[in-house]
């Protein structure tokens, strides 16, 4: 099956610093990447999407300007979390979309933890 | 809004106990079902089911959807204690957005 990693699997960060969340499709090109976030015993909440080439696409309440997302090629879409604070600190999680006519499939990454200080 | 609803949240069997786990759906423009496995780490993909009534099944694990109900379940027999997971559904609408429920913790002792 499709591979995606992400990078790095764990980070620990001070507050008011920026995290760069890496995640790459290694056996396909991907258009389409989706970043979510999963606090502790809840489920994923889709961040946005992102799309190769153009602007992501927020989802209600999600800070655009906090969470930068580059999608600058169709093998790499980064999450930049800007002035990370506490409450950040969560499970980001990427994932690729390989759209079909009549199927898609999803494939998840390994995810980042990312622990606020 | 698309909305995904699991049940139970939590569930303790004992080894060897079948287990049945339900989730039901509103998702405008269906196009499909899908049902991971998260452990530890991000969720593995079970399942991805589109068309009514169609069972499919991996060794102990089975999944079935009904779009008249706009449900599906899925059944894992003889349990394990690696089957110790939170099992979550999700749906896709035309939007190719992935809509999850709040999962299942499903817990098997020895």
């Amino acid at each position: 099956g499709a591979v995606v990693s992400q990078h790095p699997s764990r980070v620990i960060c001070k507050s008011g610093t920026s995290v760069k969340i890496e995640c790459r499709s290694l056996d396909f090109q991907a258009t389409t990447m989706f970043w979510y976030r999963q606090f502790p015993k809840q489920s994923l909440m889709l961040m946005a999407t992102s799309n190769e080439g153009s602007k992501a696409t927020y989802e209600q309440g999600v800070e655009k300007d906090k969470f930068l997302i580059n999608h600058a090629s169709l093998t790499l879409s980064t999450l930049t979390v800007t002035s990370a604070h506490p409450e950040d600190s969560s499970f980001y999680i990427c994932s690729v979309l390989l759209a079909g006519d009549l199927t898609d499939t999803q494939y998840f990454g390994p995810g980042t933890r990312l622990t606020v200080l | 809004e698309d909305k995904v609803v699991q049940s139970p949240l939590s569930l303790v069997v004992h080894e060897g106990d079948t287990v049945t786990l339900n989730c039901s759906y509103e998702v405008t423009n269906f196009r499909s079902l899908l049902w991971y496995k998260q452990e530890k780490k991000a969720p593995t993909f079970l399942f991805m089911l589109t068309s009514s009534g169609i069972e499919k099944k991996s060794g102990r694990l089975s999944s079935i959807l009904d779009k008249k109900e706009l449900s599906s379940i899925l059944n894992i027999t003889a349990t394990q204690t690696g089957d110790s997971a939170i099992y979550l559904c999700a749906v896709r609408g035309s939007n190719y957005k992935l809509t999850f429920g709040k999962g299942t913790l499903l817990t098997v002792n020895p």
